[in-house]
């Protein structure tokens, strides 16, 4: 068991271009999260999976934005036309979750973005 | 929203002293967890309290939860400088777990 791991971890671009980052979360988890956090303040939902169905998006994310979960293992996330006020940090997280039983959240270290 | 929000937005207390965070939610849950996250860094999972649970202990943390004043509190006993974090709690029903804005906690030396 590795842990979460997300790549890449600093991304710096231009405003206007796409960019995608991936999440491959403890294997066999079956929930994936996505979280967006800004300095100071807490992580922020986006989106989640349970295997490779989204569950919910987040009416904050404009159409810009965009997740899979192709095959109930990784997933990656994609922004579209990238703006100043997307920098931030992009946080994936997994648990095991039954119907009976909610898991602990593992968190990977992050992907931050920076737009210029 | 099943979100929580913490009390304190900032402490900062001494070495050695007890650091006692709350967290009030609006729902009815089905448990409730504490997450650390140092600066820079994702979080980290501290502990979980079920709905039918009033109080939980782990090495230095203790929570508690009043499911009837939808309240939690972490308690961390004989604070450390490796204690400085962010705290957030995350009332759950639901499994979308949703987080405040936190308590940064610091610790000094």
């Amino acid at each position: 068991d590795t842990g979460v791991s997300q790549n890449p971890r600093h991304k710096i671009t231009k405003r206007g271009q796409n960019v995608t980052f991936r999440c491959d979360p403890i294997s066999e988890h079956n929930r994936l999260y996505w979280y967006r956090q800004t300095l100071g303040q807490g992580p922020e939902f986006l989106t989640y999976f349970q295997n490779e169905a989204q569950l919910e998006k987040s009416r904050l994310l404009s159409d810009r934005f965009s997740a899979e979960r192709p095959k109930g293992s990784f997933s990656t996330l994609e922004i579209q036309r990238t703006e100043q006020g997307d920098s931030a940090m992009y946080l994936c997280a997994s648990s095991q979750t039954t119907v009976a039983n909610t898991g602990e959240l593992f968190f990977g270290e992050g992907s931050r973005l920076t737009v210029l | 929203s099943q979100q929580g929000e913490e009390d304190p937005q900032a402490l900062s207390i001494q070495e050695g002293e007890n650091a006692t965070m709350n967290c009030s939610y609006k729902t009815s849950i089905n448990n409730l967890q504490w997450y650390r996250q140092n600066s820079g860094r994702g979080l980290v999972h501290l502990i979980l309290i079920r709905s039918n649970e009033r109080e939980k202990h782990s090495g230095r943390l203790r929570v508690t939860l009043d499911t009837s004043k939808k309240s939690s509190s972490l308690l961390i006993t004989a604070s450390r400088a490796a204690d400085t974090a962010s705290y957030f709690c995350a009332p759950n029903r639901d499994d979308k777990i949703i987080f405040g804005k936190g308590t940064r906690l610091h610790i000094l030396p």
